[in-house]
């Protein structure tokens, strides 16, 4: 099963450090979505690629982070000067949109979890 | 994205049904209702989504009322492994609609 796989799984590093997450997609996904989960919270949007084009982004996305997705496979999210707020479950979904026209479903990796010390 | 309303936990037995409520009182004509469920230390994932009629898969079945302000996921059979946070999601459909906005979701706990 090639599903959503992130890399890290976990994440430990110290305030002022940056920090960068990769997100391999479902094969041929064109779409693929990042989202941010803080403890005891439902996981929150902040961004999507549609291939390789970054599409919208969230008021949560602030100018410490950023996504790529160059080549419309795997994407990076990169998170730099890291604050202690940054800590949280960084999330990656993909779908296939647009393929059959019916209702798109976004498929989620494990996340990987990030601990601003 | 409208807003929907769902206890913040519930608990069953082992091997009876279970319906989880979901309020969506602002629902527009286009929105989709999806629910995604997160089992513990993993990501969300989708369970099933409808639109006016009610819905069945290999999961669950979805029951949407006839004013769609209102609709239950029904676990016809709960197991452990059901023990997860089942998230209502409104969604614009067909061509629309992107993020997928979660609520707080609901608890389910199942009982041995």
């Amino acid at each position: 099963d090639t599903g959503v796989s992130q890399d890290p799984r976990h994440k430990i590093t110290k305030r002022g450090q940056n920090v960068t997450f990769r997100c391999d997609p479902i094969s041929e996904h064109n779409r693929l979505y990042w989202y941010r989960q803080t403890l005891g919270q439902g996981p929150e949007f902040l961004t999507y690629f549609q291939n390789e084009a970054q599409l919208e982004k969230s008021r949560l996305l602030s100018d410490r982070f950023s996504a790529e997705r160059p080549k419309g496979s795997f994407s990076t999210l990169e998170i730099q000067r890291t604050e202690q707020g940054d800590s949280a479950m960084y999330l990656c979904a993909s779908s296939s949109y647009g393929s059959s026209g019916g209702v798109e479903t976004q498929y989620f990796g494990p996340g990987t979890r990030l601990l601003v010390l | 994205d409208a807003k929907t309303t769902q206890p913040n936990s519930m608990e069953s037995n082992e091997e009876e049904p279970v319906h989880l409520p979901c309020n969506h009182s602002t629902i527009s004509g286009t929105d989709y209702i999806h629910w995604y469920r997160q089992l513990p230390s993993q990501g969300p994932e989708y369970v099933i989504h409808g639109l006016t009629s009610n819905v069945n898969n290999r999961m669950a079945s979805l029951a949407i009322a006839e004013d769609r302000k209102s609709s239950t996921l029904i676990l016809h059979r709960a197991t452990l492994r059901d023990a997860a946070v089942y998230y209502c999601i409104l969604r614009g459909g067909g061509t629309s609609g992107s993020r997928l906005t979660f609520g707080e979701g609901t608890q389910l706990t199942v009982n041995p």
